[in-house]
């Protein structure tokens, strides 16, 4: 198994441009989230989905849009990017919706907006 | 409100040497679970424990050992015989219940950088 897989590694965006940042996983865990990490506050969820077809915002989703077609793909869309969203993005995916299941990241998306 | 607190925002030891990382939480719920996780300069985070609210048990790894307790809610880290590939981000983390409302998130506290020198 793969795991879970994030592309691109790297991406540098101007103000403005949008951009997809990929996700999948192919453990067929129906639990899928999105991370941001910033120096100094450690992770903050973003959006979460429990099964395709249904996503739902964490704590910080504002500038971010998501949809879950599939159970294997999770992806992540800045629509306007903006500098605030410079930031290091993980990807994670758990067996299924509850407090008791171990959460798998990728390796993560480092994004620079300028 | 739930949250995670690591005070210690950095710390530095010598190879050989035990080390603990701290972790409060606070939470509401009477069911939740912790988790550790590392993170390699290379950037990737690595699972190493969870821990549910019910079970009070202190748990060893090899090196690393884990004392979970409730009266304080705190959630610590020991490394013994620190070694130099222990050097990374250490995040301690809150899985809450909340029944219908439950988002399954994790509430990361901000890390601990851990730098074991030769």
């Amino acid at each position: 198994n793969a795991g879970v897989t994030q592309t691109p590694k790297f991406q540098v965006l101007k103000t403005g441009q949008s951009m997809t940042l990929q996700c999948a996983q192919d453990m067929n865990h129906e639990y899928m989230s999105w991370y941001r990490q910033d120096p100094g506050m450690g992770l903050r969820l973003i959006h979460y989905s429990v099964g395709a077809g249904i996503t739902d915002q964490g704590e910080v989703p504002n500038g971010y849009n998501v949809s879950r077609s599939t159970t294997e793909d999770f992806p992540l869309r800045l629509l306007s990017a903006a500098p605030s969203q410079t930031s290091v993005y993980f990807c994670a995916s758990s067996y299924s919706f509850g407090v008791s299941y171990e959460q798998y990241f990728g390796p993560g998306t480092r994004l620079t907006v300028t | 409100a739930q949250k995670v607190t690591q005070a210690q925002t950095e710390i530095s030891v010598v190879e050989k040497e035990d080390v603990t990382l701290d972790c409060v939480y606070e939470t509401r719920d009477t069911t939740y679970y912790l988790f550790w996780y590392k993170q390699p300069p290379s950037g990737e985070l690595v699972f190493l424990i969870r821990r549910n609210s019910f079970d009070e048990q202190n748990e060893i790894s090899g090196r690393y050992s884990w004392n979970f307790q409730k009266s304080t809610s705190s959630f610590n880290f020991t490394i013994t015989a620190s070694q130099v590939v222990d050097s990374a981000v250490y995040f301690c983390a809150l899985s809450e219940s909340g029944g219908s409302s439950n988002t399954g998130k994790l509430i990361f506290g901000q890390g601990t950088t851990l730098q074991v020198k030769p």
